[in-house]
């Protein structure tokens, strides 16, 4: 059964500075990949979408995917505190309609 | 984006109460699901729906009945409302599973909380 896990649980850094998430699954046919993001007390909103390795980037959110090292990485170029947030790694099958989302990382942006 | 709501927002009952949590999307979505949200557990599938009248179990479905009544709106029933389904609702939606077709949207929850 797929797992996915993230990390850090959380990540605190400075206004300007470079975020990179982390996400590893168990599962080496995945092959669909989002990350989401989570404001207090409302919905997932989808970042990024990637579904073969490399990179894909969605204006300040780029997703590396790395299939053989079971890796997917979100990094958030110069975020704001509207960026805080807790961020999903979510991971299916093309074509299925079941997700196994991680259990989160909780960013906090200082000004 | 496609637009999906839910209500109520918060819902407190007792044990053995009676809940339904509602769902509506008004993109003419396919596939709708509900999932719950814990600490530490991320989200987890309860229950999804690919069309009206159809309801398919999902991976922690104990305790849970579900209706898709229309396209548009898909309802969670908790019939004897225990404490260990005290926790955040969410309801998603898709076009359906092609390419492209399968990001899934959410609603803003509801927070359950069982006495």
């Amino acid at each position: 059964q797929q797992k996915v896990q993230q990390s850090p649980e959380s990540l605190t850094v400075s206004e300007g500075a470079m975020a990179s998430l982390n996400c590893t699954f168990s599962d080496g046919t995945s092959n669909n990949f989002r990350w989401y993001r989570q404001h207090s007390a409302k919905g997932l909103e989808v970042l990024v979408s990637i579904f073969s390795d490399g990179e894909k980037e969605e204006g300040r959110f780029t997703a590396h995917l790395n299939r053989a090292n079971l890796h997917v990485s979100l990094h958030i170029r110069e975020p704001q505190p509207s960026d805080s947030a807790v961020y999903l790694c979510a991971v299916s099958m093309k074509g299925n309609y079941k997700y196994v989302f991680g259990a989160g990382t909780r960013l906090k942006v200082i000004a | 984006e496609a637009a999906v709501t839910q209500s109520p927002r918060n819902k407190v009952t007792v044990t053995g109460g009676n809940v339904t949590l509602s769902c509506r999307q008004t993109n003419s979505h396919n596939y709708m699901y509900w999932y719950r949200q814990d600490t530490g557990h991320g989200l987890r599938l309860i229950h999804y729906s690919y069309g009206a009248g159809n309801l398919q179990i999902g991976d922690v479905p104990d305790g849970y009945k579900a209706t898709r009544t229309t396209q548009e709106d898909f309802f969670l029933l908790l019939e004897l409302a225990s404490p260990s389904q005290t926790s955040l609702y969410f309801c998603a939606s898709s076009l359906g599973l092609g390419v492209n077709q399968d990001t899934q949207y959410f609603g803003p929850g509801t927070r359950l909380l069982v006495l």
